[in-house]
């Protein structure tokens, strides 16, 4: 089982609103990342987990806010987004030693 | 400065023939490479791997090759199926936390 499940699917809100995106695996990986992808664009990495810890912070904005509050659940947490901010949001994980990233289907987030 | 380059934005192959894609890499430390298909608003899938200690895998139809010394790899799809079209990301990573994607290719199998 190589699936990396993500809610909602699409999420539109208000520049002040505040939402949270969901990440799960039960796949028993101990990494798992937040990237970004634009529109004809790659993805591009934000914050990775490692064992539950915050190890890499690509100098995001503090209007993303990520938690992983155990070794299955990522969560990205949304506050006062800017138009430009809207993208598919993918999460990916990854087991201890391996060096492939399994993909979620991501979520479309619009901020309007 | 882009790390991992992938040169053709498109390409277009008739169903049945060879898809060749291909990917450049400037950081010598990256020695695990990745290929990566996406379809739109869905989650890059996995394709295939190699490590730099082999310049060739096949799995099915999916070949890669890497040539260490000149900084490049490909992966080849035989034969090329219209299920095939996609967008090609190659991605790149070190022993830490670095995995670097390319820009993509997007590939036209035309049946």
């Amino acid at each position: 089982d190589t699936e990396v499940t993500q809610t909602p699917k699409h999420l539109v809100m208000g520049m002040t609103n505040k939402k949270s995106l969901k990440c799960e695996q039960h796949m028993g990986h101990r990494a798992m990342y937040w990237y970004k992808q634009k529109a004809k664009k790659p993805p591009e990495l934000m914050f990775v987990y490692s064992y539950e810890k915050l190890s890499i912070n690509e100098s995001v904005p503090s209007r993303f806010s990520p938690e992983c509050p155990n070794s299955s659940l990522l969560n990205l947490h949304l506050h006062a987004l800017q138009p430009e901010d809207s993208a598919l949001y993918l999460c990916a994980s990854r087991q201890t030693g391996g060096r492939e990233q399994y993909f979620g289907p991501g979520t479309r987030l619009t901020v309007t | 400065d882009q790390q991992v380059k992938q040169n053709s934005p498109s390409l277009s192959v008739q169903e049945g023939r060879i898809s060749i894609l291909n990917c450049d890499y400037t950081n010598s430390m990256f020695d695990y490479f990745l290929w990566y298909k996406k379809y739109p608003a869905e989650g890059p899938t996995f394709l295939i791997s190699i490590s730099s200690i082999k310049d060739k895998n096949e799995d099915g139809r999916f070949t890669v090759f890497l040539n260490k010394s000149a900084k490049h790899l490909s992966l080849h799809i035989v034969p090329s199926q219209p299920g095939d079209s996609a967008v090609y990301f190659c991605a790149a990573s070190d022993y830490g936390q670095n995995f670097v994607f390319g820009p993509g290719t997007r590939l036209s199998v035309l049946p």
